[in-house]
């Protein structure tokens, strides 16, 4: 089983609202990421957890609350996003094991944003 | 941070022909991976290459890991009308777990 699983698979949200992206992966992978996409650009990293800890944020406004509660769940708290937040929001997660080798990267379906 | 160039950006090609293309890094990376995503969904994973010089196949799908560990190619032989959609390649460094994406190719196969 490979499977990454995202919800909702779309979101309409007005700029004052609160909502939450959720992913669930039973592979007991270690890592966990979102991403952000644009139409036809590649997928654009946001956080990463590894072993339930932050580990990465590339610099992502505060509106975008990342958190981990367990090994096997990842949340994005969105809260006062704009318009051009608007996007598919990925989730994937991989074994996490630096510096080995066959650290493969999983993706769920995504979930569709409109902010307006 | 690290650069992934991607080529070509897209391609039309006649159902039935073969296709190529690859991905350069300005580093070493020690995993390759190929993707194909479908509008509005996922990226879902084609191949992963572990090994410099590596030569995978999966169906019609070959793909290889560059000796320089700096490339990695992709070929599709005898395209399908499914194989449409955009194909990127992601390429992780051995010491951070953090994957760097190619801009992607975009195909169009005419049946």
């Amino acid at each position: 089983d490979t499977e990454v699983t995202q919800t909702p698979k779309h979101l309409v949200m007005g700029m004052t609202n609160k909502k939450s992206l959720k992913c669930e992966q039973h592979m007991g992978h270690r890592a966990m990421y979102w991403y952000k996409q644009k139409a036809k650009k590649p997928p654009e990293l946001m956080f990463v957890y590894s072993y339930e800890k932050l580990s990465i944020n590339e610099s992502v406004p505060s509106r975008f609350s990342p958190e981990c509660p367990n090994s096997s769940l990842l949340n994005l708290h969105l809260h006062a996003l704009q318009p051009e937040d608007s996007a598919l929001y990925l989730c994937a997660s991989s074994q996490d094991r630096e510096g080995r080798a066959k650290n493969i990267q999983y993706f769920g379906a995504g979930t569709r944003l409109s902010v307006l | 941070g690290q650069q992934l160039n991607q080529s070509p950006q897209s391609m039309f090609i006649q159902e039935g022909e073969d296709v190529s293309m690859n991905c350069t890094s300005s580093s070493i990376f020690n995993t390759w991976l190929w993707y194909k995503q479908d509008p509005g969904e996922g990226p879902v994973l084609l191949i992963a290459l572990y090994k410099a010089g590596e030569l995978t196949s999966n169906g019609r799908l070959t793909a290889q890991f560059g000796i320089t560990r700096k490339d990695s190619f992709l070929n599709i032989s005898a395209s399908i009308p499914s194989d449409v959609g955009i194909y990127f390649c992601a390429g992780r460094t051995f010491f951070f777990n953090k994957f760097y994406f190619g801009s992607g190719t975009k195909l169009n196969v005419k049946p």
